[in-house]
């Protein structure tokens, strides 16, 4: 699976937008981009994933850019309760190797009041 | 709540002995897969089981197993503890093997090795 890189940390002030960005500049075409977060030793939760085109949901958007070797996860207006670790996963599924995602360092994002 | 639960929530044990954690996953979910969290190495993928055969491995160590029963809840054989097991435990659960697979995480089961 392709690698990717992430800052290791970032702020945000409370009611903003967050971006968090992502590169994965290894990525091959059948290769999805997965978002999760993790709050407090809690068990990771899932965001979004996407392929080519950005996609929306009740939590955040994901922007691909058009070569697909980055990506941004916005989080439109940030909460004290968004303060968590993201993981951006490269991953391709494949019957040979199931299911795994390698999740990496991840960006610690700090909602700040 | 993401539907994953694990037992037991805590657990507290000496090096050298032997544990079992235990994860039901989603109603409907196939696959179970387990993930050690510790803080050196952060969330590490350990195996995956699906419709109660191994499907994928992972950085498990000879000392564990795992496996998935037919009603598909699944617990993870920790033995010969050592102090280095000391870790979150997740399990996660998803629909299917792979592709599309989203997976849903339990709350996990910190386990302190003393």
């Amino acid at each position: 699976d392709a690698k990717t890189t992430q800052p290791p940390s970032m702020d945000c002030a409370e009611g903003r937008a967050a971006n968090l960005p992502c590169n994965h500049s290894t990525i091959s075409g059948n290769e999805y981009v997965y978002w999760y977060r993790q709050i407090h030793s809690q068990g990771p939760q899932y965001i979004i994933h996407g392929l080519k085109n950005n996609e929306t949901n009740e939590m955040a958007s994901l922007i691909i850019t058009e070569d697909r070797k980055s990506s941004t996860l916005i989080l439109p207006h940030a909460t004290l309760r968004d303060t968590a670790v993201y993981y951006c996963i490269v991953r391709v599924a494949s019957w040979d190797t199931g299911n795994q995602f390698y999740f990496g360092t991840g960006t610690s994002l700090t909602v700040i009041p | 709540d993401s539907g994953v639960t694990q037992t037991p929530k805590h657990l507290i044990t000496a090096t050298g002995q032997r544990v079992t954690l235990r994860c039901s996953p989603r109603s409907g979910d196939l696959s179970v897969y387990w993930y050690q969290q510790s803080l050196d190495q952060g969330l590490q993928f350990l195996i995956q089981y699906y419709n109660g055969e191994e499907r994928a491995k992972g950085n498990i160590l000879e000392r564990f197993s795992a496996q998935q029963f037919p009603d598909l809840h699944s617990e993870l054989n920790l033995s010969s503890l050592e102090l280095g097991d000391s870790a979150l435990y997740f399990c996660a659960s998803s629909v299917g093997p792979l592709y599309l697979e989203t997976q849903y995480f339990g709350p996990g089961t910190r386990l302190l090795v003393l």
